[in-house]
């Protein structure tokens, strides 16, 4: 079983929200992880979005719009990217990652369509 | 700005050996390890490993040892990525990336923009 989970795709309508999870893999506590989100385009390099561990620990990227927040649902053993107001330019792929077993380690990532 | 701007992209034969290079600048080079990463053609990510900038001490992950090495040239603040005995299974885009390491938490912040080695007979 994959470290960290996340759906394939996902799609939402322009000016609505899109929550995005990663589910981390039984045994392994989201509440002990930082989360860290990356966005993702084609032909370019991932983009740091944020990164967050409870809501006194966490960081937006620079120039990151607020409308990008991250959460976790604990009884999902889940992290959670929540993007509201989407925009057309939104459209990519979604990475988390956490540092974990002296590694960094990757989802396989979500392809979010706007539509 | 934090810039990391790699070479171009390279086509490779089977156990042939290749170099990727880092350049960066922005940002003092020696006070931030450098990463590496890979993506296999629409694969997710792959960490590497990351290259002390003080010391030039390298750490590889798993499944990265023997084959792949990791250097510096701390007068040109670039970081290099060397894979001898190329696999076609070693096809990717390479990713070099700045930890930034503050408050006790690492953040790979700024990435370089890609370099795609292609591994074909």
């Amino acid at each position: 079983q994959a470290v960290l989970t996340q759906p394939a795709s996902l799609s939402a309508s322009p000016g609505a929200s899109a929550s995005l999870t990663c589910t981390l893999r039984s045994g392994i506590n989201v509440g002990t992880y930082m989360i860290y989100w990356y966005q993702q385009k084609p032909g370019s390099p991932p983009q740091y979005l944020l990164r967050y561990k409870a809501d006194s620990d966490k960081q937006q990227g620079s120039g990151v719009p607020s409308r990008f927040s991250g959460s976790k649902d604990a009884s999902a053993n889940a992290g959670i990217l929540l993007i509201s107001g989407l925009q057309s330019e939104d459209e990519a792929d979604y990475y988390c990652m956490i540092w974990h077993s002296r590694s960094w380690v990757f989802g396989g990532g979500t392809k979010l369509t706007v539509l | 700005q934090v810039q990391l701007v790699q070479s171009g992209s390279e086509l490779k034969k089977p156990g042939a050996s290749v170099k990727v290079s880092c350049k960066a600048s922005g940002y003092s080079f020696t006070g931030y390890a450098m990463n590496w990463l890979r993506q296999a053609p629409g694969q997710g990510f792959e960490w590497m490993g990351w290259i002390n900038p003080n010391t030039g001490n390298p750490t590889y992950a798993q499944g990265f040892t023997g084959r792949f090495v990791f250097s510096l040239d701390t007068s040109v603040t670039t970081a290099y990525l060397q894979i001898s005995s190329l696999q076609a299974e070693d096809t990717a885009v390479y990713y070099c990336a700045r930890d930034n390491f503050a408050g006790g938490t690492s953040t790979l912040d700024h990435w370089g923009q890609g370099t795609l080695v292609t591994v074909s007979s």
